[in-house]
């Protein structure tokens, strides 16, 4: 299974912009990138997917470089309800895309 | 749409009570899965679904079984409760057909085993 590294934890400022950045060395043609993002006691929440270069949509952007082994998750301007856990995720061709794995996740506090 | 929903939410059993966790979805999605998530840890895979009446393992079967007769329903059974099966379930569906694009949470199930 595709396995992905990312930053433990990450801490950051009202109104700044936040970088997460995740390593998928082992990612696969056909795999896409996908992140997550978990408030405490809920289900992981869809926020965005990419498969090269860069994607944004109207929460964040997704910045995948051509050789595809890592992805950066940017959030513009984060406020105080972007505290959460952010999961990184690569999808398994060899499973058919059937499986996918969550790592730990980054955990990001934001203070005022 | 109600999306996915779980129930109960909460639960406490004893050690080798047997029971039910119910998941439901109504947005006719293919693809179900359950996963487990103990405390500050990551979401691990017990089994999934790629369409009604198809089961497979996924990374933690052990001690689970799961059955999937119509494509809105995927219940997860515990046999033998064992307080290693102490942890947050939730269930999650994809209209992709694969998990690899978006998959839609539900709200989890917190179980407790004494």
């Amino acid at each position: 299974l595709a396995k992905t590294t990312q930053p433990i934890s990450m801490d950051s400022y009202e109104g700044q912009e936040v970088n997460i950045t995740c390593s998928h060395n082992n990612i696969a043609t056909n795999d896409y990138i996908t992140w997550y993002q978990q408030f405490p006691s809920q289900g992981p929440r869809f926020i965005i997917q990419g498969y090269k270069t860069k994607v944004t949509n109207e929460v964040a952007s997704l910045f995948i470089p051509a050789d595809r082994k890592s992805s950066t998750l940017s959030l513009p301007r984060v406020s105080l309800s972007d505290t959460a856990v952010y999961y990184c995720l690569v999808g398994d061709s060899n499973t058919g895309f059937q499986k996918l794995v969550f790592g730990t996740g980054t955990r990001l506090l934001v203070s005022p | 749409n109600a999306g996915v929903t779980q129930t109960p939410k909460f639960q406490v059993l004893k050690t080798g009570q047997s029971m039910t966790l119910q998941c439901a979805q109504d947005m006719n999605h293919e693809y179900m899965s359950w996963y487990r998530q103990d405390p500050g840890m990551g979401l691990r895979l017990i089994h999934y679904s790629v369409g009604a009446g198809i089961t497979d393992q996924g990374e933690v079967p052990n001690g689970y079984n799961v059955s999937r007769s119509t494509t809105e329903d995927f219940p997860l059974r515990l046999l033998s409760a064992a307080p290693s099966q102490t942890s947050v379930y939730f269930c999650a569906s994809s209209g992709h057909g694969t998990p690899d694009r978006e998959q839609y949470f539900g709200p989890g199930t917190r179980l407790t085993v004494t």
